[in-house]
Parts: C-alpha cells; structure tokens; sequence
C-alpha cells in the first residue's frame, strides 16, 4: 500500500464548476501538506501549504486538512480552463529526513469552456 | 531573478551512453532533490542532498549518480545501467527554517534514449 494515495482522474468539468482533489494517506508522522499545480511539459509549482487540521483558503483556492480521518482536499471554486493542469499532493513529517516529500501521484484536471 | 533552472530541456541519447542533467539554484537554499516522473506514476526521489559534499540515495536510485561539489549546483548523471531511463526529470531544492520542507521545482528535462 502506497504512503499516499491519490485518485489520477483524470477529471473533467465545466468552466465555473467547484473541482474537489484528494489524498488519502496513511503515515501518522505527515504534519505538513501541500498541493502543487503542474503544467503540462512543466516544473510543479507551489499552490497551497498547510500544517494544521482544518480549512486554508486563497483565492479560489480552499485546501482541507482532516487528521484525524488522515485525508485532505484541495477546492476550486469558480474554475477556469486556466486551471487545467494536474495537481499533486505532497507531505512531511517532522523529523531527520530535511524537506523529504512524499508525493501523491497527482490528478490530471481539465477545465472546458 | 531567483529559480531554479535545468539544462538542457530536452536530451536524446543512445543505449550504451551516459549522460549528465543540470541544475543550478540560486535560492540559497541548503538541500536538493532530483525526481524521475511517468506518467501516472507521479514523483519519485532518485536522490537528494542536504548539504554540500553530502548526498543520499532516495528510492529509485539504481542507475543514477549525483555529486554535490558546490552549493549551487546538484548535477544528475543517467548512466547506462539505468535499464529504462526515458522520462521526465526534475530537480528541486529546498531552504531552512520556516516552511523548510516546501520544495521549488525546475523547469524539468525530457530524455529520451533512441
């Protein structure tokens, strides 16, 4: 069983649709989570950062952490054909590992006119 | 104009042959990660450093060879005992303190063996 699990879609909606990603995982050590948008042909970059069980939000962008269910979500409101990209989870844990991620296997997102 | 930049963007190599990827940061920042990705498999660590002069192998690190002789600079070799090295590389580094763990990424590097 992989670390973390992620659905790889791919997932299609309509533009102005609420899109909702998620990750499941099962190692109790990750407190840091993060969701990377990548564009095709392109380097991940930085979406959202979280460490705390609860609600983030930014922009039209809301990430969802519940620790007790180890489980967290990324919505999008208002979606955009700008959008379409595929999302990758990432999480860490304290400890001597410095910065070591463990990626979900991302979700492949398109966002149609 | 801080990042992380990768070179070339894309490679071409025959079977039999070693070859070097770049990647140089000037964020600063201590430790970097070198990922292979397929599709549908999403990131996987080859290697990473933390410090320099100082490298460990992550998961899939057979085939591969990284050196760490400057701060600044991770290279990643392919090497030929690397049975099946067409994918999608990307490197990546990470700095200290606060939010220590987020990773930026560079542009990526396609190889393709011919």
């Amino acid at each position: 069983q992989k670390e973390v699990e992620q659905d790889p879609g791919p997932l299609s909606v309509p533009e102005g649709a609420i899109v909702s990603l998620n990750c499941t995982y099962s190692n109790s050590a990750f407190q840091y989570f993060m969701w990377y948008r990548q564009y095709s042909r392109k380097g991940p970059e930085l979406l959202m950062y979280t460490y705390s069980s609860g609600n983030k939000e930014d922009g039209r962008f809301t990430a969802q952490v519940d620790k007790s269910s180890k489980y967290i979500s990324l919505f999008i409101r208002d979606s955009q054909p700008s959008d379409s990209a595929t999302y990758l989870c990432a999480m860490s844990g304290r400890g001597t590992s410095y910065g070591k991620l463990t990626f979900g296997q991302g979700t492949i997102l398109t966002v149609h006119p | 104009d801080g990042g992380i930049t990768q070179s070339p963007k894309y490679l071409f190599r025959k079977e039999g042959q070693n070859v070097t990827l770049s990647c140089e940061q000037n964020l600063n920042h201590d430790a970097m990660y070198w990922y292979r990705q397929d599709p549908g498999q999403g990131l996987r660590l080859i290697y990473y450093s933390q410090i320099v002069n100082d490298f460990q192998k992550g998961d899939i690190a057979e085939g591969y060879s990284v050196s760490r002789e400057k701060k600044e600079s991770f290279p990643l070799t392919v090497t030929s005992a690397q049975k099946n090295p067409t994918a999608f590389y990307l490197c990546a580094s990470s700095g200290a303190g606060l939010r220590g763990d987020t990773q930026y990424f560079g542009p990526g590097t396609r190889l393709t063996v011919l």
